[in-house]
């Protein structure tokens, strides 16, 4: 069983609707990512949070640490926003510098 | 800034044979961290590397083995390929090891026949 757990695992939806994608995490965690990836692989680093929430143009990620935990919101989606969606926890504690990632959202937006 | 930089981009190798990758970190980023990406699945942590020292290591067999040079950049070694080695390789860099944004680069398409 995978340590973060994203919903849903695919989604398909029309321009301009409101999107949410939801992450879980089993246990006390010191920050959480959000990553974009594209077609090809690369990686994008979208947000980072430890609490809270954060807003970049249309997209909004928010993290609630009492229930372990997020998610990342797009507002007026739009086909270049069909990419795969990731969360990454970093576990809290010494030597727990890595990323712990789930297995993503795969977002199409249809025009 | 060019960012995290990977190269080579794509690469083909035969089972057996030994393959480098290479990463150079965002300018100013001190710490690589190196990921395996199996077709439709999360990145798997590899190794991460500070200080030209392994910090900390995820679950790959001693195939894998990496080193950091004095300008941070790092290469990430895979010996005795296996068909199962094929994957995306994904090198991601920040500043320190305490709780900062990791940066990624484009990735390392390894292709095993």
């Amino acid at each position: 069983k995978n340590e973060v757990e994203q919903s849903p695992q695919n989604l398909t939806a029309q321009e301009g609707e409101f999107i949410t994608i939801n992450c879980s995490y089993s246990v006390g965690i010191s920050a959480l990512h959000w990553l974009q990836q594209h077609p090809g692989g690369g990686i994008v680093s979208l947000f980072m949070l430890s609490s809270g929430k954060k807003k970049h143009g249309r997209l909004i990620a928010t993290i609630n640490i009492q229930e372990k935990h997020s998610s990342l919101h797009i507002t007026a989606s739009h086909p270049r926003d069909s990419a795969v969606y990731i969360c990454a926890v970093r576990y809290r504690g010494f030597g727990n510098e890595k990323l712990t990632f789930g297995t993503g959202t795969r977002l199409t937006i249809i025009p | 800034d060019a960012g995290v930089t990977q190269s080579p981009t794509h690469l083909i190798k035969t089972r057996g044979q030994q393959v480098t990758l290479r990463c150079s970190p965002k300018s100013g980023h001190d710490t690589v961290s190196w990921y395996q990406q199996a077709l439709g699945q999360g990145p798997q942590f590899i190794f991460q590397y500070y200080e030209e020292e392994e910090r900390q290591r995820g679950n790959f067999p001693d195939r894998f083995s990496g080193h950091q040079f004095p300008n941070y950049s790092s290469e990430l070694n895979v010996n005795a390929l296996l068909l199962g080695d094929s994957a995306l390789y994904l090198c991601a860099s920040s500043q320190g090891l305490l709780n900062t944004e990791a940066f990624f680069g484009q990735g390392t398409r390894l292709t095993v026949v």
